[in-house]
């Protein structure tokens, strides 16, 4: 199984500041088959990017995906309030499809 | 737009079999567009892939609970189940159905439903 680790744990970060989330992989991910999804409490996933840079419809281009093989990586530009939320990364290259441990982002 | 519903039992015994279903709407589950997959994440952790059902029947499921694992398909009621047997309390957990247009990720997702297992 592929085990992805995400960092940092938690990112506190004022409006209009840029996030950026790391999301490793312990093997490479295949044809770059990685997906991040936002979550906010007592709610389901939201799906953000896949194909690790491919923005799933709906998502501002304030956010985006980078990466290959073991390091993607999330950016999120000009912060606001509504990025308050946990992101998790999730590779589907090969089976099981695994998440990460998920990256809390805190707007101060 | 794909739409989903999780229903069941919100409280399971031990060792018993937990059973949900997952109704869809906007789209068909037998149409062979989706995937249509079971996750859960158990309070205050990450999320964990169960298993997805796809076009004919065809199954895929998480090593870590194949054994214990069924995930199937009833195209007259437009669901897909999740059965779950010889449940403890490491199986308590929001469960959620969800579906993706290509193998692995999933684009729409249900709302959730608390599984709790205890005596």
């Amino acid at each position: 199984e592929i085990v992805l680790t995400q960092s940092p744990g938690t990112l506190s970060l004022s409006p209009g500041e840029r996030a950026t989330l790391s999301c490793r992989a312990s093997q490479s991910v295949s044809g770059s088959y990685l997906a991040w999804y936002q979550q906010k409490p007592g709610q389901a996933p939201r799906l953000l990017i896949y194909g690790a840079s491919s923005r799933a419809t709906g998502i501002p281009d304030r956010l985006s995906g980078s990466g290959s093989g073991t390091d993607f990586s999330l950016t999120i530009s000009r912060l606001e309030p509504e990025d308050s939320a946990l992101y998790y990364c999730q590779q589907y290259g090969r089976s099981p499809y695994s998440f990460g441990q998920g990256t809390k982002l805190e707007i101060k | 737009q794909v739409q989903l519903q999780e229903s069941g039992p919100g409280l399971v015994r031990p060792s018993q079999t937990l059973s949900l279903t997952c109704t869809v709407s906007g789209g068909s589950i037998s149409s062979g567009d989706y995937y249509w997959s079971w996750i859960r994440q158990p309070a205050g952790k990450g999320l964990e892939w169960i298993g997805y059902i796809y076009y004919s029947g065809s199954t895929n499921y998480n090593p870590s609970l194949k054994s214990r694992v069924t995930i199937s398909e009833d195209t007259s009621k437009n669901q897909f189940s999740l059965k779950l047997n010889s449940v403890t309390a490491a199986d308590t957990a929001v469960y959620y159905c969800a579906s993706g247009e290509t193998r692995g990720y999933s684009d729409y997702w249900g709302q959730g439903i608390l599984v709790t297992v205890s005596s």
